[in-house]
């Protein structure tokens, strides 16, 4: 298994500024995912981030609304630009443990934008 | 595109019944299908994890069956314990080791 830290646990913000969250993992992962939940709603990826490259974004995710850095292979970021109510949401970091497959999630991080 | 449905949405059991919830999958190509357990406000705990050559996966009171071919998984839930009400959520691994997930089982356990 592996165990994810994500800070902030949550926060309030004011719309039109941005947040940047962040992801430790306690072991070297080769990929990195991050989702978003909104209200009432699952989980829809995000982007994958690959240590030494740019992330993918899926459709309807930009860079430029949701930067993203991946600095080793234990850390990772992700920034809510520009920040608007829409985007309240928990953010989820998440990375495969090694062999299985097996997806292990952090505890998230609560964002309300007001 | 790989679509994911959960039925029923919500459930609502008294103490010590057996149960299952369903999750269907539109795409068969998958690398494997997780279940997931999900408490209000928090993140996602791993249950179990099928490997698309595999049938079946147990984990003391949960059994999971994955039928490929089909497109079905149902997780079983042996005893029901009020500490089990949560939501829970399947998700397909189609090979980019990223997850489609499905919109989830709401299960509240009565005492």
């Amino acid at each position: 298994s592996a165990v994810i830290s994500q800070k902030p646990s949550r926060d309030i913000c004011q719309r039109g500024t941005s947040l940047t969250i962040q992801c430790q993992v306690d072991s070297q992962v080769t990929m990195m995912f991050w989702y978003r939940q909104q209200p009432g709603q699952s989980l829809t990826l995000i982007a994958t981030a690959n240590q030494g490259s740019e992330a993918t974004y899926e459709s309807g995710f930009v860079i430029d609304k949701f930067p993203i850095s991946r600095p080793n292979l234990t850390f990772s970021t992700l920034t809510v630009s520009n920040m608007s109510p829409e985007d309240s949401s928990i953010y989820l970091c998440s990375v495969q443990g090694t062999g299985t497959g097996e997806l292990f999630f952090g505890e998230g991080s609560r964002l309300t934008v007001l | 595109k790989q679509e994911v449905t959960q039925i029923p949405a919500a459930l609502s059991v008294p103490e010590g019944e057996n149960l299952v919830l369903n999750c269907s999958f539109t795409d068969s190509a998958i690398y494997n299908l997780q279940w997931f357990r999900q408490d209000p406000g928090k993140g996602l705990t791993s249950l179990l994890l099928i490997q698309s050559s595999q049938r079946e996966q147990t984990s003391g009171r949960l059994n999971a069956s994955l039928d490929k071919s089909s497109g079905r998984s149902t997780l079983y839930i042996a005893a029901s314990q009020p500490g089990d009400s949560a939501t829970y959520l399947c998700a397909v691994d189609t090979g980019r080791r990223a997850l489609t997930f499905g919109s989830g089982t709401r299960l509240q356990v009565q005492p």
